[in-house]
């Protein structure tokens, strides 16, 4: 079983939709949270960064973190076909190395 | 805006050949990392370096592959000699400090023929 499971999609939604996305994890250590939006043939791109449990808002984007559950969620409101692309969670212990789920697929259909 | 650069932007070569990667993180960044990834699977760590010293480098097949930080700013990361089984995305990023948020590179893409 791998650390982080991430359905690999596709996750297909109509423009204007609620995109839902969600991680799990194994490792009740991990402490630093991310996500990351990966268009094709490009790198990973920072979306959110959060520490401990919460939920943290960054214009259409909200993630939250429920580590009790080990349980991790990315919202983007108001979704738009520019966000279309993969999806990567990522997540570390203190002083241990990133590790990512599998990503996940996402298309916005105009 | 400051980025993470790496060169090639991709990379064909011959089963056998060397092949190398370089990355220049964002200025005074610590941490470095190298990562693979396989098309359709996320990043995979190969090397982590906390200013000119490794820290991680469990899952970098050390028989072929070799990475350095001299001066603890830019890197390489080589393979010798190059197999079919490593095509895939190499990405490097940097962080402030370990566990800072880590910020990727275009990524280099190297198919081995």
């Amino acid at each position: 079983q791998k650390e982080v499971e991430q359905d690999p999609g596709p996750l297909s939604v109509p423009e204007g939709a609620i995109v839902s996305l969600n991680c799990t994890y194994s490792n009740s250590a991990f402490q630093y949270f991310m996500w990351y939006r990966q268009y094709s043939r490009k790198g990973p791109e920072l979306l959110m960064y959060t520490y401990s449990s919460g939920n943290k808002e960054d214009g259409r984007f909200t993630a939250q973190v429920d580590k009790s559950s080990k349980y991790i969620s990315l919202f983007i409101r108001d979704s738009q076909p520019s966000d279309s692309a993969t999806y990567l969670c990522a997540m570390r212990a203190a002083g241990n190395k990133l590790t990512f789920g599998g990503g996940t697929r996402v298309l916005v259909k105009p | 805006e400051a980025e993470v650069a790496q060169s090639p932007r991709y990379k064909i070569t011959e089963k056998s050949q060397a092949v190398a990667f370089w990355c220049d993180p964002i200025s005074g960044h610590a941490t470095l990392y190298w990562y693979r990834q396989i098309l359709g699977q996320g990043p995979e760590l190969l090397v982590q370096f906390q200013d000119e010293s490794v820290v991680d480098d469990s899952q970098l097949p050390k028989d072929r592959f070799s990475a350095e930080r001299l001066k603890g700013v830019d890197s390489t990361l080589k393979i010798q000699p190059a197999e079919l089984g490593d095509s895939a995305m190499y990405l490097c990023a940097s962080s402030l400090f370990q566990d800072r948020e880590a910020f990727f590179g275009q990524g280099t893409r190297l198919t081995v023929v």
